[in-house]
């Protein structure tokens, strides 16, 4: 397997635009985590979804921040209007169970100018 | 309220030497504790878990932890300190999330405590 997969690794924008990161979990893994790291607050779970529900967004800043997952293979995490202090990298982990090990991938890092 | 502490940010150790990365927790229930290593501009990787059984558990690249429940402690240790294994490490315990949905989770990361391999 190829593992966790997350487009773009980096990504620049202007504030005020949309930013949509993406991920791709390990086929046949039902759990899928978002997590924010930054070096202020180190790494901070936005939020998670099992079989495709979101289970618990308490971890989402705000309004702004949106997350779907409209199949087991498929997640995106969007951002709209994005601002200078979501400038952050973003980490996708999915896992197989409960009590299982999360599975990173290799993160997207964001950059809002 | 479940959580798991880091004391240390950093932790220096000359190459060949011993380390020990600290770990403590507080969970109801049974816990569930992991450790993850991060190389820089990487994500997180696994290194061991402790689920039930042997209170020492032995994980990747020769790193080994010992669960001690009295002191509820998760300190994660290597014999031999590598230059290689200077990265951040981090300490995960399992929540067992009583939410609206009954068996649900999350983890509850330390803050990362960063080693420093000398050599």
């Amino acid at each position: 397997d190829a593992g966790v997969i997350q487009s773009p690794r980096h990504e620049v924008t202007e504030m005020g635009q949309e930013v949509t990161l993406r991920c791709k979990p390990i086929s046949g893994h039902d759990y899928l985590f978002w997590y924010r790291q930054t070096m202020m607050r180190g790494l901070e779970l936005l939020i998670y979804f099992n079989n495709n529900v979101p289970i618990d967004d308490s971890g989402m800043p705000e309004d702004r921040f949106s997350a779907k997952m409209p199949n087991a293979s498929f997640s995106t995490l969007k951002i709209q209007p994005s601002e200078p202090r979501d400038s952050a990298v973003y980490f996708c982990a999915s896992s197989g169970g409960a009590a299982d090990t999360q599975y990173f991938g290799p993160g997207t890092r964001l950059t809002v100018l | 309220a479940q959580s798991v502490a880091q004391p240390e940010d950093q932790v220096n150790v000359a190459e060949g030497n011993p380390l020990t990365v600290k770990c403590t927790y507080s969970v109801s229930g049974n816990p569930y504790l992991f450790w993850y290593v991060q190389y820089p501009n990487r994500g997180l990787q696994f290194l061991l878990k402790y689920i039930t059984g042997d209170n020492l558990v032995k994980g990747s690249y020769g790193f080994e932890a010992e669960f001690n429940k009295s002191q509820t402690s998760f300190h994660l240790k290597k014999p031999s300190a590598l230059v290689s294994d200077s990265a951040l490490y981090f300490c995960a315990v399992r929540d067992i999330w009583s939410g609206t949905t009954s068996g649900t989770y999350k983890y509850i990361f330390g803050t990362g405590t960063r080693l420093k391999v000398l050599a």
